[in-house]
């Protein structure tokens, strides 16, 4: 059964730092993991999708990197913004034939103050 | 390109009534997964349909049920709503049935906020 955990669990930073969230999963055997934003009583919004096959990803000042050896996954976001301010979730597959189902992290609360 | 569709986006119904929430996938999407959403437990899967299958469902009751017609759109359906029914429900829809083994990407919709007095 996956299990996914992220760390922190809350973030507070001035604007234009750089930051990591982290992401750490039991089962080694994915192919693929999701990041996500998500802002107050919104829906989920795709941030990247990382394949095993990639080990990082990015899109425009985000990074994501992925170790299935150690069970873990980064998300680097560079030059931070008050617009980053966000829940960000990783989510994995849950392994073995359980079709359509993403487990998620209870995720990082982030807050950027000017 | 439209994105994943939710309606309604908010609702208000007094306990033992029933609810039926709608989503509309991305063109050409044929996977619609349900999840809920709480403070208290997060993300919890609710069922995935798949070319109007379901293939797979979560630990809830069998209050909630869904169902996808021949076009991917897929509605849940809850009965006899409890408190405990108060969540914010997403839908996220995928190219093909989000296995282990298979790279597909999921999208979700702004959600359904249901509020159970």
């Amino acid at each position: 059964k996956q299990e996914v955990t992220q760390i922190p669990a809350a973030l507070s930073v001035p604007e234009g730092e750089n930051l990591v969230l982290n992401c750490s999963f039991t089962d080694s055997a994915i192919y693929n993991l999701q990041w996500f934003r998500q802002d107050p009583g919104k829906g989920l919004t795709s941030l990247l999708l990382i394949q095993s096959s990639q080990r990082e990803q990015t899109s425009g000042r985000l990074n994501a990197s992925l170790d299935k050896s150690s069970g873990r996954s980064t998300l680097y976001i560079a030059a931070s913004q008050p617009g980053d301010s966000a829940t960000y979730l990783c989510a994995a597959p849950a392994g073995g034939t359980s079709y359509g189902k993403l487990t998620f992290g209870q995720g990082t609360i982030l807050t950027v103050h000017p | 390109k439209a994105g994943v569709t939710q309606t309604p986006r908010y609702l208000i119904k007094t306990r033992g009534q029933q609810v039926t929430l709608s989503c509309s996938p991305i063109s050409g999407h044929r996977s619609v997964s349900w999840y809920q959403q709480t403070p208290g437990q997060g993300l919890q899967f609710l069922f995935e349909y798949f070319s109007e299958t379901q293939r797979n469902k979560g630990n809830f009751p069998g209050r909630f049920s869904g169902r996808q017609f021949s076009n991917s759109r897929s509605e849940m359906n809850v009965s006899t709503l409890e408190l405990g029914d108060s969540a914010l429900y997403l839908c996220a829809s995928s190219l093909g049935p989000l296995l282990q083994g298979m790279n597909t990407e999921a999208f979700f919709g702004q959600g359904t906020r249901l509020t159970v007095v």
